[in-house]
C-alpha cells in the first residue's frame, strides 16, 4: 500500500523566515496530495491540495509543489511565517488502494 | 455553523469498561471515519462509511467498533479498552467519500486507558 514519509518531524523558524515541510509517497499512481494544518487543541484542517496534473499551487503565502519523477514528493512551502503558523502540518496522498494515507506530521514552531 | 461535534473532549477510563465516543456532522455528509492520532504514527485511519449502514474497517480497527444508523452521528465503541488504545481520536466526514474531498475534522478526544 500507500507509504508516505514525511520531514522534518520538528521545525523551528524565526518569524519572517520560509519554512519548508518535505513529504515522499511511494505509490506512482498516487493523484491527490492535500495537506493539513492541526493548530493546538483543534483538528486537522485542510489548507492546500493538489492533483498530480499540476506541478504547482499557490494560496497567498502557502505553496505546494509535485515532483512526480521516480522520487515522488509534495512539498509544502510558507513564507513570511507569522506566529499563527505555528501548528503541526500533515502531508497526505490518495494511492491505488483509493484511500487518502497521511504522513506522520511536521510541528512547525515561529519564534519572535 | 458548519461542524463536526466530538464527545467527550477528555476521557480516563480503565482497563475493560466499554466506552463509547460520540461523533455527529451537521453538513448532510454521506461519508463519515475515525481516526487515532499517535505521536510518530500520524492520522491512521480506524473506520469509515459511505453512508448510513455501511461501515468498513480502515487500517487499525482492531479493538473497535462502530455504527452508522443515522447519518448525522458515527459513534466509536471501544467494548473492552487496553492501554494501547490510549490516543487522540479524531472524527471526520466529507461528502459524499471521494477521494478528492476535503474532510472535515472534529477537535479530537484525548482517551488514557490506565
Amino acid at each position: 500500500g500507500e507509504n508516505v514519509e514525511q520531514h522534518p518531524s520538528t521545525l523551528s523558524v524565526q518569524e519572517g523566515d520560509s519554512a519548508v515541510i518535505k513529504c515522499t509517497y511511494s505509490d506512482s499512481a498516487s493523484n491527490y496530495f492535500p495537506w493539513y494544518k492541526q493548530e493546538l487543541g483543534k483538528g486537522p484542517q485542510l489548507i492546500i491540495d493538489i492533483r498530480s496534473n499540476v506541478g504547482e499551487k499557490k494560496d497567498q503565502r502557502i505553496a505546494v509543489t509535485l515532483n512526480k519523477t521516480a522520487k515522488h514528493f509534495s512539498d509544502l512551502h510558507i513564507t513570511e511565517t507569522q506566529p499563527e503558523d505555528s501548528a503541526v502540518y500533515f502531508c497526505a496522498a490518495t494511492g491505488t488502494a483509493s484511500k487518502l494515507t497521511f504522513g506522520t506530521g511536521t510541528r512547525l514552531q515561529v519564534t519572535l | 455553523e458548519a461542524q463536526v461535534t466530538q464527545n467527550p473532549r477528555y476521557l480516563i477510563t480503565v482497563t475493560g469498561k466499554k466506552l463509547t465516543v460520540t461523533c455527529s456532522q451537521n453538513m448532510n455528509h454521506e461519508y463519515m471515519s475515525w481516526y487515532r492520532q499517535d505521536p510518530g504514527l500520524g492520522l491512521r485511519q480506524i473506520y469509515y462509511s459511505m453512508n448510513v449502514e455501511v461501515t468498513d474497517k480502515g487500517d487499525v480497527p482492531e479493538g473497535y467498533k462502530v455504527s452508522r444508523k443515522e447519518k448525522r452521528n458515527f459513534p466509536l465503541i471501544l467494548e473492552s479498552p487496553s492501554p494501547n488504545q490510549t490516543s487522540l481520536y479524531f472524527c471526520a466526514s466529507s461528502l459524499s467519500g471521494g477521494l478528492n474531498e476535503k474532510l472535515f475534522f472534529g477537535s479530537g478526544t484525548q482517551l488514557s486507558v490506565l
